[in-house]
Protein backbone atom coordinates (compact mmCIF):
# COMPACT_ATOMS: atom_id res chain seq x y z
CA UNK A 1 0.00 0.00 0.00
CA UNK A 2 1.04 3.69 0.09
CA UNK A 3 3.24 4.67 2.68
CA UNK A 4 3.58 8.13 4.06
CA UNK A 5 6.60 9.33 6.22
CA UNK A 6 7.07 12.01 8.66
CA UNK A 7 10.38 13.60 10.16
CA UNK A 8 10.90 14.14 12.90
CA UNK A 9 8.69 11.61 14.63
CA UNK A 10 8.89 14.14 17.86
CA UNK A 11 10.69 17.42 18.43
CA UNK A 12 11.17 19.61 21.68
CA UNK A 13 11.91 23.17 21.27
CA UNK A 14 12.07 26.43 22.98
CA UNK A 15 9.48 28.82 22.63
CA UNK A 16 10.60 31.58 20.13
CA UNK A 17 11.95 28.83 17.55
CA UNK A 18 10.79 27.76 14.32
CA UNK A 19 10.65 23.97 13.46
CA UNK A 20 10.01 22.25 10.19
CA UNK A 21 8.18 18.97 9.21
CA UNK A 22 8.63 16.74 6.20
CA UNK A 23 6.20 15.16 4.87
CA UNK A 24 7.20 12.31 2.25
CA UNK A 25 5.00 9.47 -0.01
CA UNK A 26 7.26 7.25 -0.87
CA UNK A 27 6.13 4.94 -3.09
CA UNK A 28 3.49 6.77 -4.68
CA UNK A 29 3.66 10.24 -6.29
CA UNK A 30 0.57 12.77 -4.17
CA UNK A 31 -1.39 14.92 -5.74
CA UNK A 32 -2.59 16.38 -2.70
CA UNK A 33 -0.69 16.64 0.65
CA UNK A 34 -3.32 17.45 3.91
CA UNK A 35 -1.82 18.76 7.43
CA UNK A 36 -3.36 18.13 10.80
CA UNK A 37 -3.06 18.83 14.12
CA UNK A 38 -4.55 17.01 16.69
CA UNK A 39 -4.70 18.11 20.65
CA UNK A 40 -4.92 15.44 23.00
CA UNK A 41 -9.02 13.73 22.95
CA UNK A 42 -9.73 15.79 20.61
CA UNK A 43 -10.23 14.63 16.58
CA UNK A 44 -8.11 15.73 13.76
CA UNK A 45 -8.65 19.28 12.52
CA UNK A 46 -7.56 20.16 9.02
CA UNK A 47 -5.20 23.20 8.97
CA UNK A 48 -4.16 22.90 5.39
CA UNK A 49 -4.49 21.33 2.01
CA UNK A 50 -1.39 21.83 -0.65
CA UNK A 51 -1.11 20.95 -4.48
CA UNK A 52 2.70 20.70 -5.73
CA UNK A 53 3.51 24.08 -6.90
CA UNK A 54 0.52 26.04 -5.96
CA UNK A 55 0.07 28.17 -2.75
CA UNK A 56 -1.49 25.95 0.04
CA UNK A 57 -5.49 26.52 1.02
CA UNK A 58 -5.31 27.41 5.26
CA UNK A 59 -8.60 26.45 7.09
CA UNK A 60 -10.29 29.27 8.78
CA UNK A 61 -8.94 30.24 11.85
CA UNK A 62 -5.18 29.15 10.86
CA UNK A 63 -2.36 31.99 10.19
CA UNK A 64 -0.79 31.41 7.04
CA UNK A 65 2.72 33.08 8.35
CA UNK A 66 2.88 31.05 11.27
CA UNK A 67 1.93 28.03 9.62
CA UNK A 68 4.52 27.83 6.47
CA UNK A 69 3.85 25.42 3.99
CA UNK A 70 5.81 24.70 1.39
CA UNK A 71 5.22 21.87 -1.21
CA UNK A 72 7.68 21.70 -3.59
CA UNK A 73 7.20 17.85 -5.21
CA UNK A 74 5.10 15.07 -5.64
CA UNK A 75 6.59 13.35 -2.65
CA UNK A 76 7.64 16.22 -0.01
CA UNK A 77 5.80 18.53 1.82
CA UNK A 78 7.07 20.68 4.79
CA UNK A 79 5.23 22.39 7.45
CA UNK A 80 7.56 24.94 9.31
CA UNK A 81 6.05 26.21 12.78
CA UNK A 82 7.56 29.70 13.08
CA UNK A 83 8.20 31.37 16.65
CA UNK A 84 6.86 28.46 18.36
CA UNK A 85 4.65 29.26 21.69
CA UNK A 86 4.12 26.11 24.03
CA UNK A 87 0.19 26.51 22.65
CA UNK A 88 1.07 25.11 19.34
CA UNK A 89 2.68 22.00 21.87
CA UNK A 90 0.19 19.66 19.74
CA UNK A 91 0.28 16.11 17.56
CA UNK A 92 0.75 16.95 13.96
CA UNK A 93 -0.11 14.58 11.13
CA UNK A 94 0.17 14.86 7.38
CA UNK A 95 -1.72 12.71 4.95
CA UNK A 96 -1.53 12.04 0.84
CA UNK A 97 -4.03 11.76 -1.54
CA UNK A 98 -3.75 10.49 -5.32
CA UNK A 99 -5.56 11.88 -8.21
CA UNK A 100 -8.65 14.14 -8.24
CA UNK A 101 -11.14 12.51 -6.07
CA UNK A 102 -9.25 11.99 -3.12
CA UNK A 103 -10.65 8.72 -2.39
CA UNK A 104 -8.25 7.51 0.20
CA UNK A 105 -6.12 9.60 2.23
CA UNK A 106 -2.48 7.85 3.22
CA UNK A 107 -1.82 9.43 6.59
CA UNK A 108 2.11 9.74 7.71
CA UNK A 109 2.86 8.53 11.71
CA UNK A 110 2.56 11.72 12.92
CA UNK A 111 4.81 14.40 14.33
CA UNK A 112 4.46 15.01 18.60
CA UNK A 113 5.88 18.73 18.77
CA UNK A 114 6.53 19.82 22.72
CA UNK A 115 7.52 23.86 22.91
CA UNK A 116 8.78 24.46 26.28
CA UNK B 1 -23.24 23.56 9.06
CA UNK B 2 -21.91 20.42 8.90
CA UNK B 3 -21.84 17.67 11.27
CA UNK B 4 -20.60 14.46 12.16
CA UNK B 5 -22.13 12.99 15.44
CA UNK B 6 -20.64 9.74 17.03
CA UNK B 7 -20.54 8.45 20.73
CA UNK B 8 -17.90 9.93 22.65
CA UNK B 9 -16.94 6.20 24.62
CA UNK B 10 -18.34 2.62 24.06
CA UNK B 11 -16.98 -0.40 25.97
CA UNK B 12 -17.16 -4.05 25.14
CA UNK B 13 -16.11 -7.60 26.30
CA UNK B 14 -12.96 -9.25 24.42
CA UNK B 15 -14.51 -11.82 22.11
CA UNK B 16 -18.03 -10.02 21.86
CA UNK B 17 -19.39 -7.67 18.78
CA UNK B 18 -19.49 -3.75 19.14
CA UNK B 19 -21.46 -1.83 16.88
CA UNK B 20 -20.34 2.29 16.38
CA UNK B 21 -23.06 4.69 14.85
CA UNK B 22 -22.22 7.70 13.06
CA UNK B 23 -24.74 10.31 11.99
CA UNK B 24 -23.51 12.99 9.43
CA UNK B 25 -24.86 16.29 7.97
CA UNK B 26 -22.75 17.19 5.01
CA UNK B 27 -22.77 19.69 2.08
CA UNK B 28 -22.96 16.81 -0.87
CA UNK B 29 -21.45 13.29 -0.21
CA UNK B 30 -18.94 11.71 -1.95
CA UNK B 31 -18.12 8.86 0.72
CA UNK B 32 -17.78 7.94 4.31
CA UNK B 33 -14.52 6.37 5.74
CA UNK B 34 -13.98 4.67 8.85
CA UNK B 35 -10.17 5.34 10.50
CA UNK B 36 -8.85 3.52 13.66
CA UNK B 37 -6.10 5.32 15.58
CA UNK B 38 -4.51 3.79 18.71
CA UNK B 39 -3.50 6.64 21.18
CA UNK B 40 -0.19 8.31 20.01
CA UNK B 41 -0.58 7.11 16.45
CA UNK B 42 -1.47 8.53 13.36
CA UNK B 43 -5.42 7.04 12.19
CA UNK B 44 -5.39 4.20 9.54
CA UNK B 45 -7.82 3.39 6.71
CA UNK B 46 -10.77 0.65 7.77
CA UNK B 47 -13.14 1.44 5.09
CA UNK B 48 -14.60 3.39 2.52
CA UNK B 49 -18.29 3.42 1.66
CA UNK B 50 -19.82 5.47 -0.95
CA UNK B 51 -22.99 3.56 -2.12
CA UNK B 52 -25.98 1.78 0.20
CA UNK B 53 -25.42 -1.31 1.56
CA UNK B 54 -22.60 -3.29 4.34
CA UNK B 55 -18.93 -3.68 3.25
CA UNK B 56 -17.53 -6.59 5.06
CA UNK B 57 -13.35 -6.75 5.18
CA UNK B 58 -12.60 -9.59 7.95
CA UNK B 59 -13.49 -8.75 11.40
CA UNK B 60 -14.85 -5.60 10.32
CA UNK B 61 -18.13 -4.19 8.72
CA UNK B 62 -19.18 -0.85 7.62
CA UNK B 63 -22.65 0.26 6.34
CA UNK B 64 -23.94 3.40 5.16
CA UNK B 65 -27.80 4.84 4.21
CA UNK B 66 -27.06 7.72 2.68
CA UNK B 67 -30.82 8.70 2.50
CA UNK B 68 -30.54 8.48 6.79
CA UNK B 69 -27.14 10.08 6.99
CA UNK B 70 -26.09 7.23 9.01
CA UNK B 71 -23.39 4.60 8.99
CA UNK B 72 -22.36 2.06 11.37
CA UNK B 73 -18.76 0.36 11.86
CA UNK B 74 -19.36 -3.35 13.21
CA UNK B 75 -16.10 -5.05 15.05
CA UNK B 76 -16.71 -8.57 15.87
CA UNK B 77 -14.62 -11.47 18.06
CA UNK B 78 -13.16 -8.94 19.31
CA UNK B 79 -9.54 -8.66 20.41
CA UNK B 80 -7.49 -6.31 23.18
CA UNK B 81 -5.99 -4.93 20.51
CA UNK B 82 -8.96 -3.24 18.66
CA UNK B 83 -8.80 -0.78 22.15
CA UNK B 84 -9.07 2.56 20.17
CA UNK B 85 -10.51 5.73 18.77
CA UNK B 86 -12.56 4.89 15.92
CA UNK B 87 -12.97 7.77 13.24
CA UNK B 88 -15.89 8.21 11.06
CA UNK B 89 -14.86 10.73 8.14
CA UNK B 90 -17.39 11.99 5.58
CA UNK B 91 -16.08 13.45 2.21
CA UNK B 92 -18.11 16.86 1.13
CA UNK B 93 -19.16 17.70 -2.07
CA UNK B 94 -15.85 20.07 -2.44
CA UNK B 95 -13.75 16.41 -1.49
CA UNK B 96 -12.99 17.57 1.82
CA UNK B 97 -13.37 15.21 4.49
CA UNK B 98 -15.71 16.47 7.47
CA UNK B 99 -14.18 14.56 10.61
CA UNK B 100 -15.74 13.46 13.94
CA UNK B 101 -14.82 13.64 16.81
CA UNK B 102 -14.03 9.90 17.23
CA UNK B 103 -15.01 7.27 19.29
CA UNK B 104 -12.98 5.74 22.66
CA UNK B 105 -13.59 1.98 22.43
CA UNK B 106 -12.48 0.10 25.39
CA UNK B 107 -12.24 -3.45 25.37
CA UNK B 108 -12.76 -5.79 28.77
CA UNK B 109 -11.29 -8.99 29.30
Amino acid sequence: GAVVSQHPSWVICKSGTSVKIECRSLDFQATTMFWYRQFPKQSLMLMATSNEGSKATYEQGVEKDKFLINHASLTLSTLTVTSAHPEDSSFYICSASVGQDYNEQFFGPGTRLTVL
Amino acid sequence: GQNIDQPTEMTATEGAIVQINCTYQTSGFNGLFWYQQHAGEAPTFLSYNVLDGLEEKGRFSSFLSRSKGYSYLLLKELQMKDSASYLCAVMDSNYQLIWGAGTKLIIKP
